[in-house]
């Protein structure tokens, strides 16, 4: 399958600081989608993008489909302690029509 | 909307026992994917059906493995003969549309002894 890069792998910051993540492919994606995953629960989706060079706010994140197609990234602004959690990339490219999951990144936010 | 629903949440079997997990999608979702999650691999994805069609299979380790959709609101994925390695939490998304984003259920943490 696919693989994809995130980094880094796990982060551990301070409250009100912000944070930033990214996503690499060695394949060209058409769409991006960034999930949350808290401890015992299914990923949630935060944002998608569907164009290259698209940037998407959704409140105090901001994701941005890189310009090579080939990777990602996302910024949380003023970080919260309930933004602990991983978060996670998938791209979708034009063979077949599943979606690639990233290896995640750990997010600990010290209060 | 009721969300992705999952059951059960927890299982704990023996090794050589036959596991049967469910999940129930989103109505109006006409694909739905199996995916486990380890520490070691990540999200793997198991399988994916489109209209009740299974697509793509070629992500299930072994035919100890098995998945039916036998109609759109329901779907099992099936372990017989369970291992230890099998071990994992095993999560069901739907999407309206193949290039849609995914609904994750809350997942079933299956452990087997």
């Amino acid at each position: 399958g696919q693989q994809l890069n995130q980094s880094p792998q796990s982060m551990f910051i301070q409250e009100g600081e912000d944070v930033s993540m990214n996503c690499t492919s060695s394949s060209i994606f058409n769409t991006w989608l960034w999930y949350k995953q808290d401890p015992g629960e299914g990923p949630v989706l935060l944002i998608a993008l569907y164009k290259a060079g698209e940037l998407t706010s959704n409140g105090r994140l901001t994701a941005q489909f890189g310009i090579t197609r080939k990777d990602s990234f996302l910024n949380i602004s003023a970080s919260i302690p309930s933004d602990v959690g991983i978060y996670f990339c998938a791209g979708q490219g034009n063979t077949g029509n599943q979606f690639y999951f990233g290896t995640g990144t750990s997010l600990t936010v010290i209060p | 909307d009721a969300g992705v629903i999952q059951s059960p949440r927890h299982e704990v079997t023996e090794m050589g026992q036959e596991v049967t997990l469910r999940c129930k999608p989103i109505s109006g979702h006409n694909s739905l994917f199996w995916y486990r999650q380890t520490m070691m691999r990540g999200l793997e994805l198991l399988i994916y059906f489109n209209n009740n069609v299974p697509i793509d299979d070629s992500g299930m380790p072994e035919d100890r493995f098995s998945a039916k959709m036998p109609n759109a609101s329901f779907s099992t994925l099936k372990i017989q003969p369970s291992e230890p390695r099998d071990s994992a939490v095993y999560f069901c998304a739907s999407s309206r549309l193949l290039s849609g984003g995914y609904t994750f259920g809350s997942g079933t943490r299956l452990t087997v002894v």
